[in-house]
């Protein structure tokens, strides 16, 4: 057990719908990162943040937003959603940020959306 | 431009030998980190191991160890005495200018008994 926790844990929904995707980073960790896994697209980051403050955006559509709430936890909110972000959706978080140690994430079992 | 290479989409290996899987990178920073990081058909990222560009000395963690090369930007994970339960993808990651992550397209270990 990372330590990560994440809500659902599996969501089906049809195409054009909203959905929000929660997660609680480790205890002590204010490092929250989001990720995108398919088969063909492979691991992709998305975003992350630090102790509330967006710190680096990666592959993200602009219909997906996120933000990190006071107590640190997490939520990645996707819209208008399409067939092709089915896929597993994983958030992961570290105790550190700047220089590369302290920084190993801990990821969190991760969402399975399936888009219908 | 890609950053991050692993090279071996799949690979085989005999119980209790030892294997190494491939990873290279590409970046002009004098600051970064490596990280290996293991997913079992369960679906989970397991972090297994952790080399700072500034470290001299190859990291090691149990039965895994980096073999860091800095010249050739590669950062190779071996396992060694495999076991059954090593059977899994198994994806570099590579941490630079303090907040880009990036990751490998993945090597799919499997083990033979």
């Amino acid at each position: 057990d990372s330590g990560v926790t994440q809500t659902p844990k599996h969501l089906i929904t049809a195409t054009g719908q909203r959905v929000t995707l929660r997660c609680s980073p480790r205890s002590g960790d204010l490092s929250v990162y989001w990720y995108q896994q398919s088969l063909d697209q492979g691991l992709q980051f998305l975003i992350q943040y630090y102790n509330g403050e967006e710190r680096a955006k990666g592959n993200i559509l602009e219909r997906f937003s996120a933000q990190q709430f006071p107590d640190l936890h997490s939520e990645l909110n996707l819209s208008s959603l399409e067939l092709g972000d089915s896929a597993l959706y994983f958030c992961a978080s570290s105790y550190q940020i700047g220089p590369p140690g302290g920084n190993e994430q801990f990821f969190g079992p991760g969402t399975r959306l399936t888009v219908l | 431009a890609q950053k991050i290479t692993q090279t071996q989409p799949g690979m085989f290996v005999q119980e209790k030998e030892a294997v190494t899987l491939d990873c290279t990178y590409d970046t002009s920073d004098q600051s970064y980190g490596l990280f290996w990081y293991k997913q079992p058909s369960s679906g989970e990222m397991i972090f297994l191991i952790y080399q700072g560009s500034y470290d001299e000395q190859n990291a090691t963690e149990g039965r895994y160890s980096l073999n860091f090369q800095k010249a050739r930007k590669s950062a190779n994970l071996v396992i060694s005495a495999s076991q059954l339960g090593d059977s899994a993808m198994y994806f570099c990651s590579t941490l630079f200018n303090f907040n880009k992550f990036y990751f490998g397209s993945g090597t799919k270990l499997n083990v033979k008994p």
